[in-house]
């Protein structure tokens, strides 16, 4: 079955490391989102990619990269500079850039926890 | 710039009873609305949205949601509610005019249904 794969299910990172978490989909997506979400505020989005070798900032980006060399894989780097990272990430993707019209297709998650 | 409200944070109600989850959208003009639903510790789930067309939307597990412009609203109903639907239901909705690449997301609203 078709769907997006997010790795690891939970994820430790001590201060100051920089850890990637990965988002792979066999769907077909042109394009791919990442989201954080955090108690009590919904979703923000990080970074968004429609089509590969292109992406682009969400509202909450700093802190974080990604890249998109292959049209599957969308991963999210969270770097040393982003402050308070412990949060619930979740990937998405939809089959064009304009994913309102058909709307998303969700990865599970990782969970990242800073100790 | 758009944006999502969802009046209620926590909705408790009986099993077998009916339940609405309100929503509300900061602009009228040319909007697409989605209600999602997230299990704990996982992604979400589209449960229905709303392009075009008639204003009373049908999606799955038994849910419906209706599109009223004029109040900008698109509340979320179940006319029986059962256990298996506690989660967590997220509104959204994508600006045509400003972002229709994005889909803005409200805070959420907690269903625990009551046996």
């Amino acid at each position: 079955d078709g769907g997006i794969t997010q790795s690891p299910k939970y994820l430790f990172r001590k201060e100051g490391q920089n850890v990637t978490l990965s988002c792979e989909q066999n769907l077909n997506h042109d394009a791919m989102y990442w989201y954080r979400q955090d108690p009590g505020q919904g979703l923000r989005l990080i970074y968004y990619s429609q089509i590969v070798n292109d992406f682009q900032k969400g509202d909450i980006a700093e802190g974080y990269s990604v890249s998109r060399e292959k049209k599957e894989s969308f991963p999210l780097t969270v770097t040393s500079a982003q402050k308070n990272p412990t949060a619930f990430y979740l990937c998405a993707s939809s089959p064009d850039g304009a994913g309102a019209n058909y709307g998303y297709t969700f990865g599970s998650g990782t969970r990242l926890t800073v100790v | 710039a758009q944006s999502v409200t969802q009046l209620d944070s926590q909705v408790p109600v009986f099993e077998e009873a009916p339940v609405e989850l309100r929503c509300n959208y900061s602009s009228s003009v040319s909007v697409y609305l989605f209600w999602y639903v997230q299990y704990p510790n996982q992604g979400l789930q589209l449960l229905l949205k709303y392009l075009s067309g008639s204003t009373l939307v049908k999606g799955i597990n038994g849910f419906e949601a209706e599109f009223n412009k004029s109040q900008t609203s698109f509340h979320l109903r179940k006319p029986s509610v059962h256990i298996s639907d506690t989660a967590e239901y997220f509104c959204a909705v994508s600006d045509l005019r400003t972002s229709y690449d994005k889909v803005i997301f409200g805070p959420g609203t907690s269903l625990s249904v009551i046996p």
